[in-house]
């Protein structure tokens, strides 16, 4: 089956730290994406692992384990505008390139 | 360099009605997907075509929702005999290629079914 589970929402304060897993299970599996999705707007491209590791790009991170079925996303030196819901999608390459998305994570980031 | 594209940004239909949603891709994209988003729920897939082709429409529901993306023009959604749990709403993203390349989002449609 397919499955993509993440938080349903987190808190954090402006300047800190904060780690959003995503634990996937997916047939023909090609790369996880983040997405940012301000309540409203379009889900914007954040990053895309195939490879296992981490790839860093500012303040945002995202890391990946396809043998344990897991990335995350780090986002560092939070700031306000960092409130929105964070998508993790799976990318089933089955038939084409369709994206399997988790049900997001709803994160408020207070000062 | 234009985005994704989708219009209407939001649409009212009554019950019954006909609901046409438009998408089109950023410049140099061949791959349209469209998703489904419905309130407090994540994005769900609904089908995927390329010019003139629907490659997957697993996700789609089996009555009144079909598909397009001609040779010439946008993209178009189009459900029929709308019911209220058809309101959501309505993203299309698009690629310049398949598999492991980046999907682009539009703004969405938000379709509310009165």
């Amino acid at each position: 089956g397919q499955n993509i589970d993440q938080p349903t929402e987190m808190t954090a304060t402006e300047g800190a730290i904060v780690q959003i897993n995503c634990t996937y299970q997916t047939s023909g599996f090609n790369g996880l994406f983040w997405y940012q999705q301000h309540a409203g707007e379009a889900p914007t491209f954040l990053s895309y692992n195939v490879l296992d590791g981490l790839e860093e790009k500012g303040r945002f991170s995202s890391f990946l384990s396809r043998s344990k079925g897991y990335s995350y996303l780090l986002l560092k030196e939070l700031q306000m505008k960092d409130s929105a819901s964070y998508l993790c999608a799976a990318l089933d390459y089955n038939q084409g390139g369709k994206l399997i998305f988790g049900q997001g994570t709803e994160l408020s980031v207070k000062p | 360099n234009a985005g994704v594209m989708q219009n209407p940004r939001h649409l009212v239909r009554r019950r019954g009605q006909e609901a046409r949603l438009r998408c089109s891709p950023m410049k140099g994209h061949s791959h349209v997907y469209w998703y489904r988003q419905l309130p407090e729920e994540g994005l769900k897939f609904m089908v995927y075509l390329q010019k003139e082709n629907i490659i997957d429409e697993s996700g789609m529901p089996k009555e009144r929702f079909s598909a397009e993306f001609p040779k010439e023009g946008p993209s178009i959604l189009r459900i029929q005999q709308v019911v209220r749990g058809d309101s959501a709403a309505y993203f299309c993203a698009s690629s310049p290629g398949s598999g492991a390349e980046t999907q682009y989002f539009g703004p969405g449609t938000r379709l509310l079914v009165l």
